[in-house]
């Protein structure tokens, strides 16, 4: 079974504060992906990867940026967290072989900025 | 532009009853559409896809979904529900026509099942 795992379940943190959401996928996918999850909006694309060190921006990149240093882990930076980044976030990878791949999804971490 | 809209934000419904998740999607190009679950405290799973062939797919716990091209529709529907199937549901159309696996959600519709 493909496994994408996030570092933190819950993260709380300070306006400000610069933070690193992890994501690891281990099924050697070639695409990564992050997602905000807010009640009402559904999942709006923050950033995705097709490579290591590629990456381009999804719908609603301002306030983040991300890192693919290696192809299993895609990090998501919020270079000075603000009250409006509190949110659920979500990694997904997916193989990048064919036309229509599939998205497998991590648990989610849920990020409170006070 | 392409976009994906679930017209129901939620949905509740006893045991046993049928239901129906609505989904309507825009679309310029070769459609691919999704449905995706996520049980509480979880990530999204998917329930089941539309890549071509026949209209009427079906996934592996009695959820099917029908692609209408006429009416730009996929619903997602359930002849007998559980109080298992009380989730969060959503609806995805796959972006664009490169391969860059990317997908457009909908807003998501919460299926609750009342015993």
């Amino acid at each position: 079974d493909v496994k994408v795992t996030q570092s933190s379940r819950y993260l709380v943190k300070r306006t400000g504060e610069k933070v690193f959401l992890e994501c690891v996928q281990d099924m050697d996918h070639e695409n990564m992906f992050w997602y905000r999850q807010d009640p009402g909006l559904g999942l709006r694309l923050i950033y995705f990867s097709y490579d290591v060190k590629m990456k381009e921006k999804g719908d609603i990149p301002e306030g983040y940026s991300v890192s693919r240093e290696k192809k299993e882990r895609f990090s998501l930076i919020l270079e000075s967290a603000s009250t409006n980044q509190t949110s659920m976030y979500l990694c997904a990878s997916s193989p990048g072989t064919g036309k229509v791949d599939t998205q497998y999804f991590g648990p989610g971490t849920r990020l409170t900025v006070l | 532009a392409q976009s994906v809209t679930q017209l129901d934000s939620q949905v509740p419904v006893f045991e046993e009853a049928p239901v129906e998740l609505r989904c309507n999607y825009s679309s310029s190009v070769s459609v691919y559409l999704f449905w995706y679950v996520q049980y509480p405290n979880q990530g999204l799973q998917l329930l089941l896809k539309y890549l071509s062939g026949s209209t009427l797919v079906e996934s592996i716990n009695g959820f099917e979904a029908e692609f209408n091209k006429s009416q730009t529709s996929f619903h997602l529907r359930k002849p007998s529900v559980h109080i298992s199937d009380t989730a969060e549901y959503f609806c995805a159309v796959k972006h664009g026509s490169g391969n860059t696996g990317k997908l457009i959600f909908g807003q998501g519709t919460t299926l609750q099942v009342k015993p």
